[in-house]
């Protein structure tokens, strides 16, 4: 099955940093999801972005499908962005999302 | 809307009993998905159900297992779970499993599961 690799595992940040998340995939891939896991476990939509370019807000996403990685930006952070970010990815065989091991951000006050 | 909603929030059961989770969603969406996420790991995919038709995690042990009554509901039926079952258990739907974009998965929030 395809391997999905996130990078860093944990980060520390202060109120107001910018910061960057990669996701590097194994495989091609039909569906890649960015997801924040808050507190309670509830994993929110951040960006579908199999390809291309995307921006929601302080958020954005590129994924570079041709070198199997996916990058999130996160600008201004704010304490509320602290949670586990994961990266799911779905191949041709659409057999379900594979996630990431998750990137642990903390956005300290 | 884009919301999944599952049925109850956190259980608590012995190795001897039969429960069920239940997973809904009224966004006419045709492929509804079980995953299981285990303290600080990634969730890990269970059980597809797209266009009537279910997909098998061949990992998952026979004590779990996936009926679907319509195509708005999932249940997940437990008997005779372990210890180490305890997790959260994740339900996702999409709009269509096999056309890009369509296959957006859409998370609820999950039901919380103990057992002793």
């Amino acid at each position: 099955g395809i391997q999905v690799e996130q990078s860093p595992p944990d980060l520390i940040l202060q109120e107001g940093a910018n910061s960057t998340l990669r996701c590097n995939f194994s495989d091609s891939v039909n569906n890649l999801q960015w997801f924040h896991q808050n507190p309670w476990g509830q994993l929110i939509n951040l960006f579908y972005i199999p390809s291309g370019t995307k921006q929601n807000g302080r958020l954005s996403a590129t994924t570079v499908a041709t070198e199997r990685y996916s990058l999130l930006y996160i600008s201004s952070s704010q304490t509320t962005d602290s949670g586990v970010y994961f990266c799911a990815v779905e191949g041709g065989g659409a057999d379900g999302l594979t996630f990431g091991k998750g990137t642990h951000l903390i956005i300290q006050p | 809307d884009t919301e999944v909603t599952q049925t109850p929030k956190h259980l608590v059961m012995g190795m001897t009993n039969k429960k069920s989770l239940k997973c809904e969603q009224h966004m006419g969406h045709r492929a509804m998905y079980w995953y299981k996420q285990k303290a600080k790991k990634p969730p890990e995919l269970m059980f597809v159900y797209s266009y009537e038709k279910l997909s098998i995690n061949e990992s998952v042990p026979s004590r779990f297992s996936p009926e679907c009554p319509n195509s708005s509901l999932l249940n997940l039926h437990l008997h005779a779970l372990q210890p180490e079952d305890s997790a959260l258990y994740l339900c996702a739907s999409s709009q269509d499993q096999w056309e890009p974009g369509a296959d957006t998965q859409y998370f609820g929030p999950g039901t919380r599961l103990t057992v002793l």
